[in-house]
């Protein structure tokens, strides 16, 4: 079955410097990977998605993630985080061999930013 | 991508009634989802509302407690019954189509249980 895996809780990083979030999988066949971002109080957004394709993949905000097939990871980064950035970061896998099926989240990750 | 309208946005609600969630979006689509997500934590998948006919529910989850419907291809609603303070949680309505790319959450319903 599938399955995602965020390995850190909670990850504190100061304003400007880099962020990477780590996203572990598991599944058997080409993944579609996602990010979504949840503000306090608020839904959903995707950041960005991975279906096929170039594994550097380019989403809203300035994020950024990378497809690594042999480390079954697909991790987010960012080169310069805002204060806005603060939030809840969850990593998602599609269920199944389409891009429709049910989504797997990982644990989820907060990130806080220092001034 | 598809815009949804999910009421309410928040209740308060008694123990031992229940709650029926609206899932409304602006187009067609095949799979709609509900989740929960309880304090603090990740979203976990409550069932698949399939069009026309039941839905299909995670382990954990059973019909008589989430009661779900779909009429058609753009509305569902998601009951939570006989309610007690365990079913505090935020519920999300989510749908995917071939034709979107990727998947469309509403805003959530923020319950809380007294």
């Amino acid at each position: 079955a599938q399955s995602v895996t965020q390995p850190d809780i909670h990850i504190t990083v100061s304003e400007g410097a880099s962020l990477e979030l780590r996203c572990n999988y598991s599944y058997g066949a080409t993944p579609y990977l996602f990010w979504y971002v949840q503000s306090p109080g608020q839904g959903l957004q995707l950041l960005l998605k991975y279906f096929s394709g170039d594994t550097l993949v380019q989403g809203i905000k300035g994020f950024e993630a990378e497809f690594k097939r042999s480390q079954s990871s697909f991790n987010l980064r960012k080169p310069s985080v805002h204060w806005s950035d603060a939030a809840e970061y969850f990593c998602a896998v599609a269920a199944g061999s389409s891009n429709t099926g049910k989504l797997i989240f990982g644990q989820g990750t907060t990130l806080q930013v220092k001034p | 991508s598809a815009v949804i309208s999910q009421k309410p946005s928040r209740d308060i609600c008694q123990r031992g009634t229940s709650l029926t969630i609206q899932c409304q979006v602006d187009s067609q689509v095949t799979m709609m989802f509900w989740y929960r997500q309880q304090p603090g934590q990740s979203l976990t998948l409550i069932a698949t509302a399939n069009q026309g006919s039941e839905a299909t529910y995670e382990s954990g989850f059973v019909i008589d407690k989430f009661p779900i419907s779909r009429p058609n291809l753009t509305f569902s609603t998601l009951t939570v019954s006989n309610m007690s303070p365990e079913d505090s949680s935020i519920y999300l309505c989510s749908v995917s189509s071939p034709g979107l790319s990727g998947y469309t959450f509403g805003s959530g319903t923020r319950l809380t249980v007294v």
